[in-house]
């Protein structure tokens, strides 16, 4: 069974910094690219930043580039996101999903909350 | 970068009643659209892939077509376990972009 868990959310202050984990388990990491999606309080879904299955292209949205930084531990079948310079509108659920075209998975969300 | 024109965004129907959600695409993405449905509290699920592909598990009244640019997405006989929020996303080019979303409520 695909498990996907993220960990790391929280308060933080504007101009701060966070780094986001994603845990994978029940499938071959290393075979595909993963993203990350997040979700402002009653607001749609946005996606973040993608990682090829290696590590080696990356991919963000326009507002993140220069403050998000994506990366990944094959080893460890874990993803991260380095988030840098927060601003209070980086407030919301990331979620860390399997990105084969599609999000075919999701793991639940941590949420960040970016305020003084 | 692609916009996704999604209506409705909110919907109330009785149970056993047919929906549809559409999603217009800014641009042509061909076959290269996907549903999720987002159960309240939760994380989004894939519902279908390639305009009209059933993801793994998906129940059967839940069909995807696509005319052009407008790609819909229909459920035979709503169930009390479907509501929640619909979201399309394209998959032609990067950035991906989700539509607006719509919310499905009971009537």
């Amino acid at each position: 069974e695909v498990q996907l868990v993220e960990s790391g959310g929280g308060l933080v202050q504007p101009g701060r910094s966070m780094k986001l984990s994603c845990a994978a388990s029940g499938f071959t990491f290393n075979n595909y690219d993963m993203a990350w999606v997040c979700q402002a309080p009653k607001k749609g879904l946005e996606w973040v930043a993608t990682i090829s299955y290696d590590g080696s292209s990356t991919y963000y949205r326009d507002s993140v580039k220069g403050r998000f930084t994506i990366s990944r531990d094959n080893a460890k079948s874990t993803l991260y996101l380095q988030m840098d310079s927060l601003r209070s509108e980086d407030t919301a659920t990331y979620y860390c999903a399997r990105h084969d075209w599609y999000f075919d998975f999701w793991g639940p969300g941590t949420m960040v909350t970016v305020s003084s | 970068d692609i916009q996704m024109t999604q209506s409705p965004a909110s919907l109330s129907a009785s149970l056993e009643e047919i929906v549809t959600i559409t999603c217009q695409a800014s641009q042509d993405i061909g076959n290269w659209l996907a549903w999720y449905q987002q159960k309240p509290g939760k994380s989004p699920q894939l519902l279908i892939y390639d305009a009209t592909s059933l993801a793994d598990g998906v129940p059967s009244r839940f069909s995807g077509s696509r005319s052009g640019t407008q790609y819909s997405l229909k459920i035979s006989r709503l169930q009390v376990e479907d509501i929640g929020s619909y979201y399309c996303q394209q998959a032609h080019s990067n950035p991906n972009t989700f539509g607006a979303g719509t919310k499905l409520e009971l009537k």
